[in-house]
């Protein structure tokens, strides 16, 4: 039984490429959240997804950020033009559609994005 | 919306000797609380939450963290720590909006 699987574990990209990276929920949770967190400084909310649909993305820069959860296949987090500022460990979280509360949240194990 | 404050961005201590991470929490609405611990380039992992019913929760790895509703705190401690307790730990709120906050983490250094 699989836990909340991400890909790459790590990416490295030039200044001005696109970054995908990807999560698959455990198997039997529909609600996906991505974090963001830069060297020195804790999680970041960024976006809170369920299938087909965005229910928060308060936390998401207004540019050259999107994240997608389709009905089939994994929840994808795009950074279009990175920029060395988007250096940092994107973590990938996933919960039951009717248990989040009481079992909180099960944590990938992450992408390292390095822009160079 | 809720928010979390981890009073300390590193602690350093002795091996054997007790520690207490503090985390203080605001909301306007009943939470639940996650203490949340990653070892070096790994993800998180859960060490316990409080959900509701006994205020003091033991987790996992001999840890154990105390719900005060009046001071708003959850801190986080374990009497005799290991060199193996070396990581970052995050304090987590979540209400009833399906949603979870994290504080920006505290160093734990252990030294033999």
């Amino acid at each position: 039984n699989a836990g909340v699987m991400q890909n790459p574990r790590h990416l490295v990209r030039r200044r001005g490429q696109e970054a995908r990276l990807r999560c698959s929920p455990m198997k039997g949770h529909s609600h996906v959240y991505w974090y963001r967190q830069l060297p020195e400084e804790g999680l970041k909310f960024m976006v809170y997804l369920q299938k087909e649909n965005i229910i928060d993305e308060s936390g998401m820069p207004k540019e050259r950020f999107s994240a997608e959860f389709p009905k089939e296949g994994p929840s994808i987090l795009r950074i279009q033009q990175v920029v060395r500022g988007d250096s940092a460990a994107y973590f990938c979280a996933s919960s039951p559609q009717d248990r989040t509360i009481s079992y909180g949240y099960t944590f990938g194990s992450g992408t390292r994005l390095t822009v160079v | 919306a809720q928010s979390v404050t981890q009073l300390d961005s590193q602690v350093p201590v002795f091996e054997e000797a007790p520690v207490e991470l503090r985390c203080n929490y605001s909301s306007s609405v009943s939470v639940y609380l996650f203490w949340y611990v990653q070892y070096p380039n790994q993800g998180l992992q859960l060490l316990l939450k409080y959900l509701s019913g006994s205020t003091l929760v033991k987790g996992i790895n001999g840890f154990e963290a105390e719900f005060n509703k009046s001071q708003t705190s959850f801190h986080l401690r374990k009497p005799s720590v290991h060199i193996s307790d070396t990581a970052e730990y995050f304090c987590a709120v979540s209400d009833f909006q399906n949603d979870m906050r994290f504080g920006a983490g505290t160093r734990l250094t252990v030294k033999p």
